[in-house]
Parts: structure tokens; C-alpha cells; sequence
């Protein structure tokens, strides 16, 4: 059964430094995202991007973050400058209808 | 503004016990409800797609009921895999392409 697949599963950084968060979407699906979730707490959609542009931001999602297809398979997120408050689980989904999505295992990022 | 809650936060069962949980809702139009399990750690496991009052889904001994106001996840006769936080979530759509998450319900089931 296709799955999402997310890269790398754990991320280590220091405070400032820029990390890049990878996801391999189900191959058929056209609308990828972007979720963030804190320890303990819900899970926050952060973009969504269809057609090789962004369709929607959250607030959370400011000027820090960027999202880029730069190939036919990989859907990247990148913090440019991390603070601590983006440690958290990165989950990465796509959907072939822009209603059920499928989600990866996530990528928790700890910002020292 | 669309607004998911989950009750109860958390629930222990024992094994067979069966039982319910809630998912109330807010939303100016609803597109979808979606019933999500999550692994500690991992990723949310899509479980159901509800789209309009009246429908009912089930798979194994879940069955996933959508009203107006609030959705049920009923669980018959639970295994101790069964334990997991289920996520309940709305897509409103309309431009608003994220779904909107409640904070779940921590399920154990005990043997």
C-alpha cells in the first residue's frame, strides 16, 4: 500500500540554524501539506500547496518557513532561522482530492 | 471559526468492554469528518471519511456515526491494540484546504 514517507525521523539543531524537513508524497496525489504538532498538543495545519504554488497558510506559517516541490517525487519543508518554540513533530500529507489526507510518521525536530 | 472537541480526554477500558467516543463540532459548512488513530510517536492512521449527517462507516470493531452537531466513534469489544489517541478532524473547504484537529481522546484498553 503506497505510503507517505518522511525524512530524516529525528532533527537536532541549534537555535538560528536552518533545517530542511523532506517528505516523498503518495505517487498519484496532487495537494501536499504541511501539519506541526507540539508535545501534548493538537495537530496544527501549517500550508498546503497544489500545483507547484502555495494554496493556503496558517498563521504559524510566516516569513521562517518556505515550502518547495524541486522535483517530481519530494515535497520539502525549511525553518530558515529556528527558534525554540518550533521544536515539535513535522507532519507531512497528501491527498488525490483535497478531502481524505494521508499522513506520514512525522519528523521531530529539537531546537537546543 | 471552526472548532473540533473531543471527549472524554481520556478513557481506560478493559478488554470487551465496549464504549463511545465523542467528537462535537462547529463549522460553516462541513465537507468531510474525519476519524484519525495515532501511535505514540507516529503519524495520524486515516480510519474514516464522514461527509453528511446519517452516514455510518465501520471497519473491524470500530464504527465511525455523524449527526449535525457531533460524530461517534463506537468501539466494540476492544483489544488491547486498540489502545491509541483518536483524532477527530474537520475540512471545511471552501479555500480553507487544512484540517482543523481536535485534541483527541488518549484510549487504553486493559487486559
Amino acid at each position: 500500500e503506497p505510503e507517505v514517507t518522511q525524512t530524516p525521523s529525528h532533527q537536532v539543531t541549534q537555535m538560528g540554524q536552518e533545517v530542511i524537513l523532506r517528505c516523498v508524497p503518495i505517487s498519484n496525489h496532487l495537494y501536499f501539506y504541511w501539519y506541526r504538532q507540539i508535545l501534548g498538543q493538537k495537530v496544527e495545519f501549517l500550508v498546503s500547496f497544489y500545483n507547484n504554488e502555495i494554496s493556503e497558510k496558517s498563521e504559524i506559517f510566516d516569513d521562517q518557513f518556505s515550502v518547495e516541490r524541486p522535483d517530481g517525487s519530494n515535497f520539502t519543508l525549511k525553518i530558515r532561522s529556528t527558534k525554540l518554540e518550533d521544536s515539535a513533530m513535522y507532519f507531512c500529507a497528501s491527498s488525490i482530492s483535497q478531502e481524505t489526507q494521508y499522513f506520514g510518521p512525522g519528523t521531530r525536530l529539537l531546537v537546543l | 471559526e471552526d472548532q473540533v472537541t473531543q471527549s472524554p480526554e481520556a478513557l481506560r477500558l478493559q478488554e470487551g468492554e465496549s464504549s463511545s467516543l465523542n467528537c462535537s463540532y462547529t463549522v460553516s459548512g462541513l465537507r468531510g469528518l474525519f476519524w484519525y488513530r495515532q501511535d505514540p510517536g507516529k503519524g495520524p492512521e486515516f480510519l474514516f471519511t464522514l461527509y453528511s449527517a446519517g452516514e455510518e462507516k465501520e471497519k473491524e470493531r470500530l464504527k465511525a456515526t455523524l449527526t449535525k452537531k457531533e460524530s461517534f466513534l463506537h468501539i466494540t469489544a476492544p483489544k488491547p491494540e486498540d489502545s491509541a489517541t483518536y483524532l477527530c478532524a474537520l475540512y471545511s473547504g471552501g479555500g480553507a484546504d487544512g484540517l482543523t484537529f481536535g485534541k483527541g481522546t488518549h484510549l487504553i484498553i486493559q487486559p
